[in-house]
């Protein structure tokens, strides 16, 4: 039962474009959602959270929105760099995160 | 402040044997969660441990245990072992107890890559 689910294994935007990434969830009960960056030998390292109590978040160049009545989320990064290219996780608590399968961001210069 | 670091990074069994698996938490935090991440899948949560005890179990086999020690480093513990308990094996550590609301920030290692022939 995969209660968070990302529907895009990969994506890619041009460099200074704005990059969109996708999650949805099935679990009514996730009161706050995260998103993890991954680059290869490396663990996951938190980007940005977001509240059930709000429906957007932004730090920099990254904003997470959340639409409740649709149990969607998304990550825009704007404007995309290359350093952006990595594996995005989609994460949802409580008591214990639960990922999503992550989709693959590849900025191309 | 020191990160999360897991040992050994790389590891190959057979079947059958049994693999332990170290890691030490950041400096401040008091709780940690292992995750397994199969190729091409998100990390899935095995367990977490505060204070020394199992505070909340995935959707995995008794084969698969755990311990913390005092100083908050961790192990984890697989019996048995299967083909399909290849993947990579992340620990995280946060600063969360049992009120385990809010947004839980993991700070995670590299991880520890599981090869099961």
């Amino acid at each position: 039962d995969q209660q968070v689910k990302q529907n895009s294994p990969s994506l890619s935007v041009q460099e200074g474009r704005i990059s969109i990434l996708n999650c949805d969830y099935t679990n009514s009960m996730f009161d706050y959602f995260l998103w993890y960056k991954k680059y290869p030998a490396e663990g996951p390292t938190f980007l940005i959270s977001i509240s059930s109590i709000k429906d957007k978040n932004e730090d920099g160049r990254f904003t997470v929105f959340l639409n409740k009545s649709a149990k969607h989320l998304s990550l825009h990064i704007v404007p995309s760099q290359p350093g952006d290219s990595a594996v995005y996780f989609c994460a949802a608590n409580p008591e214990k995160l639960t990922f999503g399968t992550g989709t693959r961001l590849t900025i191309i210069p | 402040e020191t990160g999360v670091t897991q040992s050994p990074t790389h590891l190959i069994k057979t079947r059958g044997q049994q693999v332990t698996l170290r890691c030490s938490s950041q400096s401040g935090h008091n709780t940690v969660s292992w995750y397994q991440q199969a190729l091409g899948q998100g990390p899935q949560f095995i367990f977490q441990y505060y204070r020394e005890e199992e505070n909340g179990r995935g959707n995995f086999p008794p084969r698969f245990s755990g311990l913390q020690f005092p100083n908050y480093s961790s192990e984890l513990n697989v019996n048995a072992l299967e083909l399909d308990d290849s993947a990579l094996y992340l620990c995280a550590s946060s600063s969360m107890g049992r009120a385990n609301s809010g947004a839980n920030v993991l700070t995670f290692g590299a991880g520890s890559r599981l090869t099961v022939l």
